[in-house]
């Protein structure tokens, strides 16, 4: 079965720092790869999105991931928070996207603080 | 910025009591989902509706839930008579299409508590 481990529940990282949150996924084929993020009080946002080709995938906000077959991750990283960060973060995976099912298996989420 | 509306955005019920969620998706969408979060836990995909019918259903979709297309706007999720179990943040996600291209895009969520 599909699932996706985010390790890490709480990070804290100052301002200025550089950020990597951690994604695993269990998927046999090629997975759809995504990163969503929830700020407080609103939905999930897309950040970005793997489906394939180049593995290094870039995304709003200045956010990018990478994904790595030998090691079923797709770890998000950006070079210099900002404050506005501060959200909890998502990782999914997807098996038919294709379709009209559009199922996605979401991780447990990391949530992230920003320190000034 | 078009955007999936959702209410209410908290609910306090009773156990046993009849819950509609309302969503308004994105009005030139095509393909709708309910998922969930308990408290602490992963975002669960429950269902997704297209054409008016159901095209996939999670283990959890038990027949206490239904979802329906009442007028062409809006998209529900009706819970028939909750159990305290049921108490979670319900996201309503729609998608203009399929494919590659075809990002969901998600309400902020109706929060509910059954007492």
């Amino acid at each position: 079965a599909q699932s996706v481990t985010q390790p890490d529940i709480h990070i804290t990282v100052s301002e200025g720092a550089s950020l990597e949150l951690r994604c695993n996924y269990s998927y046999g084929a090629t997975p759809y790869l995504f990163w969503y993020v929830q700020s407080p009080g609103q939905g999930l946002q897309l950040l970005l999105k793997y489906f394939s080709g180049d593995t290094l995938v870039q995304g709003i906000k200045g956010f990018e991931a990478e994904f790595k077959r030998s090691q079923s991750s797709f770890n998000l990283r950006k070079p210099s928070v900002h404050w506005s960060d501060a959200a909890e973060y998502f990782c999914a995976v997807a098996s038919n996207y294709g379709g009209s099912q559009g199922n996605l298996i979401f991780g447990k989420g990391t949530k992230l603080s920003v320190k000034p | 910025e078009p955007e999936v509306t959702q209410t209410p955005s908290h609910q306090v019920t009773q156990m046993g009591q009849e819950v509609i969620l309302r969503c308004v998706p994105i009005s030139n969408h095509l393909y709708f989902y309910w998922y969930r979060q308990i408290l602490g836990q992963k975002v669960e995909f429950l269902v997704s509706f297209y054409n008016n019918e159901i095209s996939e259903k999670s283990e959890i979709f038990d027949d206490q839930f239904s979802v329906e297309r009442p007028d062409g706007s809006n998209f529900t999720l009706k819970i028939r008579s909750t159990k305290l179990e049921d108490s979670a943040m319900y996201f309503c996600a729609s998608r203009e299409r399929t494919g590659r291209t075809g990002e969901l895009f998600f309400g902020e969520g109706s929060r509910l508590t059954v007492l």
